[in-house]
């Protein structure tokens, strides 16, 4: 029943370096897309969303592009730091629908 | 600190045995939501509760059941316990009745059947 699909599984990259996670979706009638952040041993926490109206958010370093008439929206995370090191789920949600993707763990090497 | 509470932390029990996990939302948020995550594994919708009524339900086995209580609180109960119920049980809460918005997660419950 998975209709969020994302990628890589996992991730490396060079300190310094971009970031970029992919999500594609299904379900048209989503009209929600959060990407969550997760360190281990901690729950998930909302990192960014958009919405469908527009085609980017950028809150930092952190960057969302969405392309519906594709399906797909992105995470890119710019300057990545040993920080940033963490599992990240793509979601789509619509009223009480909401779909996660399986998670990318990324891990920036200093 | 997300404020969602979830007890116990860890739990290692056997194979046939039940289980309670509870999770205390956020002050003022009606939802509480279950998630399971196993290794590897997405984040699996479970159920969800809103002010003390199930509103929305996703892959929860029969041998799952969950409730929520006048003061918000919630409880999953997982029963007949199999090796494969091993899992990180997450509880999440929002102030809304639909999954449109922040979704506020616990620490989780690491349950472990042996």
């Amino acid at each position: 029943q998975q209709q969020v699909k994302q990628s890589p599984q996992s991730l490396i990259v060079q300190k310094g370096g971009i970031s970029i996670i992919n999500c594609a979706y299904e379900n048209t009638a989503f009209d929600y897309f959060p990407w969550y952040q997760q360190f281990p041993g901690k729950g998930p926490a909302l990192l960014i969303a958009i919405r469908p109206d527009v085609s980017e958010k950028k809150e930092g370093r952190f960057t969302i592009s969405f392309n519906k008439s594709a399906k797909q929206f992105s995470l890119h995370i710019m300057d990545s730091q040993p920080g940033d090191s963490a599992t990240y789920f793509c979601a789509a949600s619509k009223g009480n629908d909401m779909r996660f993707g399986a998670g990318t763990r990324l891990t920036v090497k200093p | 600190d997300s404020g969602v509470t979830q007890t116990p932390k860890h739990l290692i029990t056997a194979t046939g045995q039940r289980v309670t996990l509870r999770c205390s939302p956020r002050s003022g948020d009606l939802s509480v939501y279950w998630y399971q995550q196993s290794l590897d594994q997405g984040l699996q919708f479970l159920i969800q509760y809103y002010n003390g009524e199930e509103r929305a339900k996703g892959n929860i086995l029969e041998r799952f059941s969950a409730q929520q209580f006048p003061d918000l609180h919630s409880e999953l109960n997982l029963s007949s316990l199999e090796l494969g119920d091993s899992a990180l049980y997450f509880c999440a809460s929002s102030p809304a009745g639909t999954r449109t918005g922040e979704l506020f997660f616990g620490e989780g419950s690491r349950l472990t059947v042996l």
